[in-house]
C-alpha cells in the first residue's frame, strides 16, 4: 500500500492561513488523496479529497502537486475550533467498503 | 446529517469479561467498520461488514468478533477481555457505491479500560 508522510505537529496563529503538507511519493494512478481530521474527544471527520486537480469546499482547499507525489491541505483562516489531528490518506476508488488506513497524522495547534 | 452512535463513551471492564460494543447508524449505509485507536499507532481496522450477516477481517481481528444482524447495527465483541485491549474503539459507516469514493462517517468513540 502506498504510504503518506506528515509532520508530527504544527502550530499556527488564529485567523491566519495554515498549510498542512503530506508526502506520498509512491502514490499510484488510481489513488485518491483524502483528508480527515479528528477533533479532541471525537471520531475522525471527512475534510476533503481529490485525485489530480485542486479542490475547494467550505472547510478547506486541497492543492495537489503536478506529479501527485505531495499535497497540501489549506485552511484559509484558522480558528480555535480547527485545532485537531489531521490525517492524509490514500484511497483506491474502486469499492465503497474499502478501509481507511490512518497514519499518526499532524497535530495542529492554534495559538490565540 | 449522518449519525453514527456508540452505546457508551466510557467503559471499565475486568480481565476475562465478555464485552459488547454497539454501533448504530441512521443513514441506511451498507458498510460498517470497527477500528481501534492507540497512541502512536493511529487507527487500525479490526473488522468490517458490507452487508447484513457479512463480515470481513481487518488488520487486527485477533481477540475480537463481530455481529451484524440488522443493517443499522454492528456489534464488536471481546470474548474474553484482556488488558492489551484497553483502547479507544471507533465505529464508522459508509454507503456502497462501486467505483466512486465514499466518505466514512465515524461515531464519537468508546474508551474501554480493561483492568
Amino acid at each position: 500500500d502506498a504510504k503518506t508522510t506528515q509532520p508530527n505537529s504544527m502550530e499556527s496563529n488564529e485567523e491566519e492561513p495554515v498549510h498542512l503538507p503530506c508526502n506520498h511519493s509512491t502514490i499510484s494512478g488510481t489513488d485518491y488523496i483524502h483528508w480527515y481530521r479528528q477533533l479532541p474527544s471525537q471520531g475522525p471527520e471527512y475534510v476533503i479529497h481529490g485525485l489530480t486537480s485542486n479542490v475547494n469546499n467550505r472547510m478547506a482547499s486541497l492543492a495537489i502537486a503536478e506529479d501527485r507525489k505531495s499535497s497540501t491541505l489549506i485552511l484559509h483562516r484558522a480558528t480555535l475550533r480547527d485545532a485537531a489531528v489531521y490525517y492524509c490518506i490514500l484511497r483506491i476508488s474502486n469499492f465503497g467498503n474499502e478501509k481507511l488506513t490512518f497514519g499518526t497524522g499532524t497535530r495542529l495547534t492554534i495559538i490565540p | 446529517d449522518v449519525k453514527v452512535t456508540q452505546s457508551s463513551r466510557y467503559l471499565v471492564k475486568r480481565t476475562g469479561e465478555k464485552v459488547f460494543l454497539e454501533c448504530v447508524q441512521d443513514m441506511d449505509h451498507e458498510n460498517m467498520f470497527w477500528y481501534r485507536q492507540d497512541p502512536g499507532l493511529g487507527l487500525r481496522l479490526i473488522y468490517f461488514s458490507y452487508d447484513v450477516k457479512m463480515k470481513e477481517k481487518g488488520d487486527i481481528p485477533e481477540g475480537y468478533s463481530v455481529s451484524r444482524e440488522k443493517k443499522e447495527r454492528f456489534s464488536l465483541i471481546l470474548e474474553s477481555a484482556s488488558t492489551n485491549q484497553t483502547s479507544m474503539y471507533l465505529c464508522a459507516s459508509s454507503s456502497e457505491t462501486s467505483g466512486r469514493v465514499e466518505t466514512q462517517y465515524f461515531g464519537p468513540g468508546t474508551r474501554l479500560l480493561v483492568l
